[in-house]
């Protein structure tokens, strides 16, 4: 059975530091990757996907997750958070391409510390 | 496009009760999934639809739980005889796939949390 794992639940992070949010999966197949955000009293939103080709992906707002199949990992790194990135992020995979479900990790909540 | 909505957004009943929750998906989306999300964990798979034909459900999804999709479009969760434990934040989410083997992005609705006295 396939499981994301993200092994920190609180990033606290000074405004203008550099972040990374770590996501590991467990798959013996070909998986399709995804960050989700969920920002205070809000729905959760996609932030960027992997499913093929250039092992980089890139959100609109500064983020970044780079696929890594040797570690089976998916980090999320952003160079230069700001107050407005505090929210809820949540790791998610996909490896049963019959139903597309999404199998989540337990979230990590980043802090901005002004 | 409205997004995906959902109906109530708060929901308290008192054990024993049925409770009803409906989702409105984007327009013409023929994916439509339920989660189910607890204190401190990720969202977790329940049930999905392929237009009005619920294809898969969850162990998680005991007999009190019945999902319905008619017509394709909106769909309902129930849970009858609501327990303490079935608290949680109720999610829906739908997407467009066009063909097996690829995706498409599911967009999430805002959840309706219930609480179960």
């Amino acid at each position: 059975a396939q499981s994301v794992t993200q092994l920190d639940s609180q990033v606290p992070v000074f405004e203008e530091a550099p972040v990374e949010l770590r996501c590991n999966y467990s798959s013996s197949v070909s998986v399709y990757l995804f960050w989700y955000v969920q920002y205070p009293n809000q729905g959760l939103q996609l932030l960027l996907k992997y499913l093929s080709g250039s092992t980089l992906v890139k959100s609109i707002n500064g983020f970044e997750a780079e696929f890594n199949k040797s570690q089976t990992s998916f980090h999320l790194r952003k160079p230069s958070v700001h107050i407005s990135d505090t929210a809820e992020y949540f790791c998610a995979a996909i490896t049963n391409f019959g139903n597309e479900k999404l199998t989540f990790g337990t979230g990590t909540r980043l802090t901005i510390i002004p | 496009d409205t997004g995906v909505s959902q109906d109530p957004r708060h929901k308290i009943t008192k054990r024993g009760q049925n409770v009803t929750f409906r989702c409105d998906p984007i327009s013409e989306h023929n994916r439509l999934y339920w989660y189910r999300q607890t204190l401190g964990q990720g969202p977790e798979f329940l049930t999905y639809f392929q237009n009005e034909a619920q294809l898969e459900k969850s162990r998680l999804l005991s007999d009190r739980f019945s999902a319905e999709r008619p017509k394709g479009s909106f769909s309902t969760l129930e849970i009858q005889r609501t327990e303490q434990g079935d608290s949680a934040m109720y999610l829906c989410a739908s997407s467009n796939l066009q063909q097996r083997g690829g995706t498409d992005t599911q967009y999430f609705g805002p959840g309706t949390r219930l609480t179960v006295l």
